[in-house]
């Protein structure tokens, strides 16, 4: 059973707009998010977190968005730039340990210039 | 963060035989984990890599099918036997550093096997 969820497998959008990739998830135990960016050929790398008792976490052009009561979160790039198209991974934990996340299947970005 | 080095970057192989990843990192870390990520799947944790001791592997994975080596605290390695197609995947090597909650996971490059 997928205990997170990016259901929208690909997103398109012009450079200099917002992009927003959207993750749900089912278990009301988790506590910690994160999001991962990859490439081709390469692993994913870390981009943004956010703790469960907060509702936003900003870095840069990147916001990570969580709304408990919906179990959704969501994260926005604005602006968005060409090289910002990759896949996003969603990933959810509920205890400490790197041992205890659980991956959406990825959404595909493709900025388009 | 953690330069991590995974090798072969992709393979095909036959069916039955078997194919062993190596993962390096350049510094001493205390968890190494391997990941598998099935086509069109999200990514799931296969085994944590212990060093000196045999490895923890999560539900649905064992170890005569994904034996796991980590001689010390930079190497491990995951050997996928008598493969068949259902094994076409990604596999992904990852390490995290302890002591600071909720760790934050580094991902190799990623092996990408292909199961004829």
């Amino acid at each position: 059973d997928q205990q997170v969820k990016q259901n929208s497998p690909s997103l398109s959008v012009q450079e200099g707009r917002i992009s927003i990739l959207n993750c749900d998830y089912t278990n009301s135990m988790f506590d910690y998010f994160l999001w991962y960016k990859k490439y081709p050929a390469e692993g994913p790398t870390f981009l943004i977190s956010i703790s469960s008792i907060k509702d936003k976490n900003e870095d840069g052009r990147f916001t990570v968005f969580l709304n408990k009561s919906a179990k959704h979160l969501s994260l926005h790039i604005v602006p968005s730039q060409p090289g910002d198209s990759a896949v996003y991974f969603c990933a959810a934990s509920s205890l400490t340990g790197a041992n205890n996340l659980f991956f959406g299947t990825g959404t595909r970005l493709t900025v388009i210039p | 963060s953690a330069v991590i080095s995974q090798k072969p970057s992709r393979d095909i192989c036959q069916r039955g035989t078997s194919l062993t990843i190596q993962c390096q990192v350049d510094s001493q870390v205390t968890m190494m984990f391997w990941y598998r990520q099935q086509p069109g799947q999200s990514l799931t944790l296969i085994a944590t890599a212990n060093q000196g001791s045999e490895a923890t592997y999560e539900s649905g994975f064992v170890i005569d099918k994904f034996p796991i080596s980590r001689p010390n605290l930079t190497f491990s390695t995951l050997t996928v036997s008598n493969m068949s197609p259902e094994d076409s995947s990604i596999y992904l090597c990852s390490v995290a550093y302890s002591g600071t909650g909720h760790e934050k996971l580094f991902f190799g490059s990623g092996t990408q096997l292909s199961v004829l």
